[in-house]
């Protein structure tokens, strides 16, 4: 059974600073890795997509990584902002399209 | 704006009664997943719809149906509502061979409340 790990739970950074999120999961079997956003009480935003035979993807300030063998991913967030203030959920699939399994997410606090 | 668009946005409903949740996804998108997200937690997968038929099943107990329409639409059914069934509901649209592979776009979710 997949089990997907996000560490830190909480994060509170000064505004500007450069942070990593981490996520691990137990099988490394995967079809590909997704790094969502989520607001209070909102859905989800999908912001990076990494396929299992990519090391990594870039979108803005945002870098996502995934080392399948070791079953890591992070999330790198260049200069943080308060907009960024959010929780990030990092998710796996085992085939196309298929289930996804979530980690319980690291709830971020950018303070101005 | 992912496309997904999901109704209602917010239910109220007593201990026992029966709840439908709607989702209307991207057009061509014949692959929608549902999930339960509990307060504080990830969301856990229900059960997904392929081409009008269930496609992988979670955790779930038998009380918790769905239904794809040819439009690809799709509803979640909820028999003999807990306290615990209190989450943000979410579904997941997905559309083969585009070149975001394997990429889920979610609706904003019904936030439902047990009583």
């Amino acid at each position: 059974k997949q089990e997907v790990t996000q560490i830190p739970a909480a994060l509170s950074v000064p505004e500007g600073e450069n942070l990593v999120l981490n996520c691990s999961f137990t099988d490394s079997a995967i079809y590909n890795l997704q790094w969502f956003r989520q607001d209070p009480g909102k859905g989800l935003t999908s912001l990076l997509l990494i396929q299992s035979s990519q090391r990594e993807q870039t979108s803005g300030r945002l870098n996502a990584s995934l080392d399948k063998s070791s079953g890591r991913s992070t999330l790198y967030i260049a200069a943080s902002q308060p907009g960024d203030s959010a929780t990030y959920l990092c998710a796996v699939s085992r085939r196309y399209a298929g289930k996804s399994t979530f980690g319980d997410g690291t709830t971020l606090t950018v303070k101005p | 704006e992912t496309g997904v668009t999901q109704s209602p946005t917010h239910l109220i409903k007593t201990r026992g009664q029966q709840v439908t949740l709607r989702c209307s996804s991207q057009s061509g998108h014949n692959t929608v997943s549902w999930y339960q997200q509990a307060l504080g937690q990830g969301p856990q997968f229900i059960f997904q719809y392929y081409r009008e038929e269930e496609n992988g099943r979670g955790n779930f107990p038998p009380r918790f149906s769905g239904l794809q329409f040819p439009n690809y639409s799709s509803e979640l059914n909820v028999n003999a509502l807990e306290l615990d069934d209190s989450a943000l509901y979410l579904c997941a649209s997905s559309h083969p061979g585009t070149a975001a592979s394997g990429k889920a776009f979610f609706g904003q979710g019904t936030r439902l409340t047990v009583v």
